[in-house]
């Protein structure tokens, strides 16, 4: 399944399917993107980040794609699991800033 | 070996009453940020310290919010005379500051209601 935008859509998948978030930044003098997850009542989770010198980078079963033309930036789950389901964040850094700027998140539901 | 503990997790106050929340940040780490969230919203950020100085406070309205990270003890975000429009969640982030190092570790957040 596939998501996209800043919105917090919901993307259902079930337990084993790929799941594909997706992010659209604004700013072009960003050089560092962060992907965090946060589960209900709990603040965000590092998953995986990237420099705007690579255009993909592999983590455990999560893959960051970057995609500076359009100013895309996605994250790739495989195998979801339950334990996947929380609300995803994309943030991009500025250029030599210390301080993200959030996406709204997307909010993955995991199917047993 | 901890990470980021903020204190209280949840925090009930009147219209009119002070808050104060406390951010203790992972061991080693000398810069902490401060963020909102609101439901089903990102975080928004809302200041940056380090060690006994405010480096960008460019997200904190101007009157009733402030922030410190003194040389000893958690960093507090303090909001004086509390309105129902601060209820949210307010999140402390802490890095070790590395040049070229963004990543930032979340505590689990300060739920602030105002009644």
């Amino acid at each position: 399944g596939e998501s996209v935008g800043l919105h917090l859509p919901t993307l259902s998948v079930q337990e084993g399917d790929n799941s594909i978030i997706n992010c659209a930044y604004s700013n072009s003098a960003s050089d560092y993107f962060i992907w965090y997850k946060q589960e209900s009542g709990k603040g965000p989770q590092f998953i995986i980040d990237i420099r705007s010198n690579m255009d993909k980078r592999q983590g455990q079963r999560v893959t960051v794609l970057l995609n500076k033309t359009v100013k895309h930036l996605s994250l790739q789950i495989a195998a979801t699991q339950p334990g996947d389901s929380a609300v995803y964040f994309c943030a991009e850094n500025r250029g030599g800033s210390y301080i993200p700027t959030f996406g709204r998140g997307t909010s993955l539901i995991v199917h047993p | 070996n901890a990470g980021v503990m903020q204190n209280p997790r949840h925090l009930v106050r009147r219209r009119g009453q002070e808050a104060r929340l406390r951010c203790s940040p992972m061991k080693g780490h000398s810069h902490v940020y401060w963020y909102r969230q609101l439901p089903e919203e990102g975080l928004k950020f809302m200041v940056y310290l380090q060690k006994e100085n405010i480096i960008d406070e460019s997200g904190m309205p101007k009157e009733r919010f402030s922030a410190e990270f003194p040389k000893e003890g958690p960093s507090i975000l303090r909001i004086q005379q509390v309105v129902r429009g601060d209820s949210a969640a307010y999140f402390c982030a802490s890095s070790p500051g590395l040049a070229e190092s963004y990543e930032q570790y979340f505590g689990p957040g300060t739920r602030l209601t105002v009644t």
